[in-house]
């Protein structure tokens, strides 16, 4: 067990939907990061999120957001869902996301089905 | 652009044997690369890291060496388990940035 809880653990919606999922980070980590992964790819990077503020983005879609909240748990909201946007998503968090070194650990993830 | 490359999306090995998992990469910039492992169902699990100061880092029975001018790292496992049996990611990062880049991963079994 990490210590990174995500919810909820499956979700199935039909295109055009909007859905929001939710991390909680582990005990006193500051950053929370979000990565998407599709059937056979590896994981892409999102989204991080430093201590309520946004870090760095990587390869989000427009359709997406997120944010980081006071008690430092995390959303990721998908709106105007596609078939391609079915995938894995995994939260992870880091101590202090300040230096490359930080070990990020990771959710158990939250499978998307778009039908 | 795959930056980071795993090539060999799955390795079978006997139990006892050693197991080599290879990575390639392409940004010059990453100085920091990790493994971590995934079970089915769960979320990856970190196992081992190296800065790109050395060129090999060693914990247990998972060793991963480090080739700069190549720009591949590998991850040895020395004897293997069936517990090793999961899917392993390669992923990079460059200073100052937190982000992981990824490779697509390669499933490892191990036969008993």
């Amino acid at each position: 067990d990490s210590g990174v809880t995500q919810t909820p653990k499956h979700l199935i919606t039909a295109t055009g939907q909007r859905v929001t999922l939710r991390c909680s980070p582990r005990s006193g980590d500051l950053s929370v990061y979000w990565y998407q992964q599709s059937l056979d790819q590896g994981l892409q990077f999102l989204i991080q999120y430093y201590n309520g503020e946004e870090r760095a983005k990587g390869n989000i879609l427009e359709r997406f957001s997120a944010q980081q909240f006071p008690d430092l748990h995390s959303e990721l909201n998908l709106s105007s869902l596609e078939l391609g946007d079915s995938a894995l998503y995994f939260c992870a968090s880091s101590p202090a996301g300040q230096f490359s070194t930080d070990t990020q650990y990771f959710g158990p993830g939250t499978r998307l089905t778009v039908l | 652009d795959q930056q980071v490359k795993q090539n060999s999306p799955s390795l079978s090995v006997q139990e006892g044997r050693i197991s080599i998992l290879n990575c390639d990469y392409t940004n010059s910039m990453f100085d920091y690369f990790l493994w971590y492992k995934k079970y089915p169902a769960e979320g990856p699990t970190f196992l081992i890291s190296i800065s790109s100061i050395k060129d090999k880092n060693e914990d247990g029975r998972f060793t991963v060496f480090l080739n700069k001018s190549a720009k591949h790292l590998s991850l040895h496992i020395v004897p293997s388990q069936p517990g090793d049996s999961a899917v392993y990611f390669c992923a990079a990062s460059d200073f100052g940035n937190e982000k992981l880049t990824f490779g697509t991963g390669t499933r490892l079994t191990i036969i008993p």
